[in-house]
């Protein structure tokens, strides 16, 4: 099935540092929503996006909804060691099928090294 | 605290022998969803419910059913697990269809 370009496919950085990554499509999207998960467990919401422009902050996590509405990008400050996991950003296709199924990017694997 | 809870966390079964697994959820949600999630990807749709009404993804092997007896659970039932159905499945619930899912923790299904 289709699915978002998700970038980078994996990060190591340095406790403190800033991240970022983003999701692009060529497909226009209604909702866009940000997930972290842990190993052996569930993904869990991080953000969730359902308008163009629309700009939401969730404590050091900051996400956006692109204009285009093609795309979206999540941003980390001051990274910590609990930030370890993989971020899949998903979407809602605009005049897809109605029961609001998700197409999933491929995951950023993010390593916070102490 | 509202939350979508899957049991077991891990089951082993034997190549060939049905499995159940199970999600209940307290978020009063319409919708529940099963994915399938292998190493590294990301979560496979299977199917869903919108309340009773269940929708199958094209691509969703016959070996895999579900039900839904009430608002409150949902179950996947493997029929004749094979060792390529060793995976994670999740159980996520939304509202309603234009809206977040929720995921539960998973459940590491193991194929011997």
């Amino acid at each position: 099935g289709q699915q978002l370009n998700q970038s980078p496919q994996s990060m190591f950085i340095q406790e403190g540092e800033d991240v970022s990554m983003n999701c692009t499509s060529s497909s226009i999207f209604n909702t866009w929503l940000w997930y972290k998960q842990d190993p052996g467990e569930g993904p869990v919401l991080l953000i969730a996006l359902y308008k163009a422009g629309e700009l939401t902050s969730n404590g050091r996590l900051t996400a956006q909804f692109g204009i285009t509405r093609k795309d979206s990008f999540l941003n980390i400050s001051a990274s910590i060691p609990s930030d370890v996991g993989i971020y899949f950003c998903a979407g809602q296709l605009a005049g897809g099928t109605s029961y609001g199924k998700l197409t999933f990017g491929q995951g950023t694997i993010l390593t916070v090294h102490p | 605290d509202a939350m979508v809870i899957q049991n077991p966390r891990y089951q082993v079964t034997q190549f060939g022998k049905p499995v159940t697994l199970s999600c209940s959820q307290t978020l009063n949600h319409n919708v529940m969803y099963w994915y399938q999630q292998k190493s590294s990807q990301a979560p496979k749709l299977l199917f869903h419910y919108y309340d009773k009404d269940f929708n199958n993804e094209a691509d969703t092997p016959d070996n895999f059913q579900s039900r839904r007896p009430n608002t409150s659970f949902c179950f996947l039932d493997i029929r004749s697990p094979g060792l390529g159905d060793a995976a994670m499945y999740l159980c996520a619930t939304s509202r309603d269809s234009d809206y977040e899912q929720y995921f539960g923790p998973g459940t590491r299904l193991t194929v011997t």
